[in-house]
């Protein structure tokens, strides 16, 4: 139990489908990511927001919007989703990177599955 | 651009000594972490280096050359708890964390 949890834990949505990941963090951080996970690649961040302030958006398509309420709490709103987007979505926490130290904290992740 | 080179996979024997390494190429430097990752669960914190040398935790030892732009991971007296992959990060000039791909180590009695 790293601090981070996610739900769901496992999701199989359709092309034309809404959906949302919800991750939430009991370490008092204020950082949180999204990164997501295929086989044999690295990680690929895809968001990052900083007290609530989202600080780094790679280029991901618009079909993935995330939301940072508050400093505990994230989501990803999923929506008209392609096969490719298949994946382990993980949510990661932290304390202010910009200290200099930015070890990560991450949830077990959503395992995606797209028809 | 940025790059972090690791093996895609090894194999040890229970008991032995493996090492894990990884390079890297990267927008400035703020230190070096490894995460171990067992299938289907999160990836959790092993170690961290930011100044040259080794570092030891029990079983596991991270090792930092800067100017190579090198890491390795070592693992001692492994257990068939150690099958899991290693994952190696590097956090940049903006303090975000460049993977790599991991190294899926495979442990055989």
């Amino acid at each position: 139990e790293t601090g981070v949890t996610q739900t769901p834990r496992h999701l199989v949505m359709g092309m034309t489908n809404k959906k949302s990941l919800k991750c939430e963090q009991h370490l008092g951080h204020n950082a949180m990511y999204w990164y997501k996970q295929s086989a044999k690649k690295p990680l690929e961040l895809m968001f990052v927001y900083s007290l609530e302030e989202r600080v780094e958006n790679n280029s991901v398509p618009s079909r993935f919007s995330p939301e940072c309420p508050n400093s505990s709490h994230l989501f990803l709103h999923l929506h008209t989703l392609q096969p490719e987007d298949s994946a382990l979505y993980l949510c990661a926490s932290s304390q202010d990177p910009r200290g200099g130290y930015n070890e990560q904290f991450f949830g077990p992740g959503t395992r995606l599955t797209v028809l | 651009g940025q790059n972090i080179d690791q093996p895609t996979e090894m194999t040890a024997t229970e008991g032995a000594i493996v090492q894990i390494n990884c390079t890297y190429q990267t927008s400035g430097f703020n230190g070096l972490f490894w995460y171990q990752q067992h299938a289907g669960e999160a990836p959790t914190f092993l170690s961290y280096n930011v100044l040259d040398g080794l570092e030891e935790k029990g079983r596991f030892s991270s090792f930092l050359s800067r100017s190579k732009g090198y890491s390795y991971l070592l693992l001692k007296e492994l257990q068939m708890k150690d099958s899991a992959s290693y994952l190696c990060a590097v956090e940049d000039s903006n303090y975000q964390l460049i993977w790599g791909a991991g190294t899926k180590l495979i442990i055989k009695p």
